[in-house]
């Protein structure tokens, strides 16, 4: 199954950008990356997904490279409640079922 | 929000012990899957089901033991309780091919071996 790599912390200044690296480098072609955040303990919150092309949604958007071995994650402008760790997750294909293998996180924090 | 519930969400009990988690869904999706997190891992998969009666091992399967008889429910089933099961255990649901793909998970279940 493919892994994901992610720097284990992070912080960001409110209001700006907040730039999420995820590297999975042995992804296979038919396998979608997710991005999904946790706060405190609860249930992780999906925020994004995509395959090759780059990706928008009202929460962030995703950039991934053309030969799928990373992506970034991108708040384009971080609040106090964007504290969290965030995941990059590779939805693996295993004889036509799938699984959602996840790393180990980043912990963002935003200061004010 | 997604119709998914575990239950218990918290549970004490002592080592040799069976305990047994459920998670039901409402949403009548066919993946349903089990999770545990631990301090210093994120979620590591334990089982998951693509369908009724319909299983199969995750990454840390030893000791758990699953069930899925019915679409909404799936159980997780520690035969006999070992404080290294000491964990948040998640449940997930997912659907493939309806253009919504993503996972909803549960709120957790605290489970202490003491």
């Amino acid at each position: 199954d493919a892994k994901t790599t992610q720097p284990p912390s992070m912080d960001c200044a409110e209001g700006r950008a907040a730039n999420l690296p995820c590297n999975h480098s042995t992804i296979s072609g038919n396998e979608y990356v997710y991005w999904y955040r946790q706060i405190h303990s609860q249930g992780p919150q999906y925020i994004i997904h995509g395959l090759k092309n780059n990706e928008t949604n009202e929460m962030a958007s995703l950039i991934i490279t053309e030969d799928r071995k990373s992506s970034t994650l991108i708040l384009p402008h971080a609040t106090l409640r964007d504290t969290a760790v965030y995941y990059c997750i590779v939805r693996a294909s295993t004889s036509g079922t799938y699984k959602y293998i996840f790393g180990t996180g980043t912990r963002l924090k935003v200061l004010a | 929000d997604a119709g998914i519930t575990q239950s218990p969400r918290h549970k004490v009990t002592e080592t040799g012990t069976p305990v047994t988690l459920r998670c039901h869904q409402t949403e009548n999706h066919r993946y349903m899957y089990w999770y545990r997190q631990d301090p210093g891992h994120g979620l590591r998969l334990i089982h998951y089901s693509y369908g009724v009666k319909d299983t199969d091992k995750g990454e840390v399967s030893d000791g758990y033991s699953v069930s899925r008889s019915k679409t909404e429910d799936f159980l997780l089933t520690l035969e006999s309780a070992t404080s290294s099961q000491t964990s948040v255990y998640f449940c997930a649901i997912s659907e493939v091919g309806t253009g919504r793909e993503e996972a909803f998970f549960g709120q957790g279940t605290r489970l202490t071996v003491v």
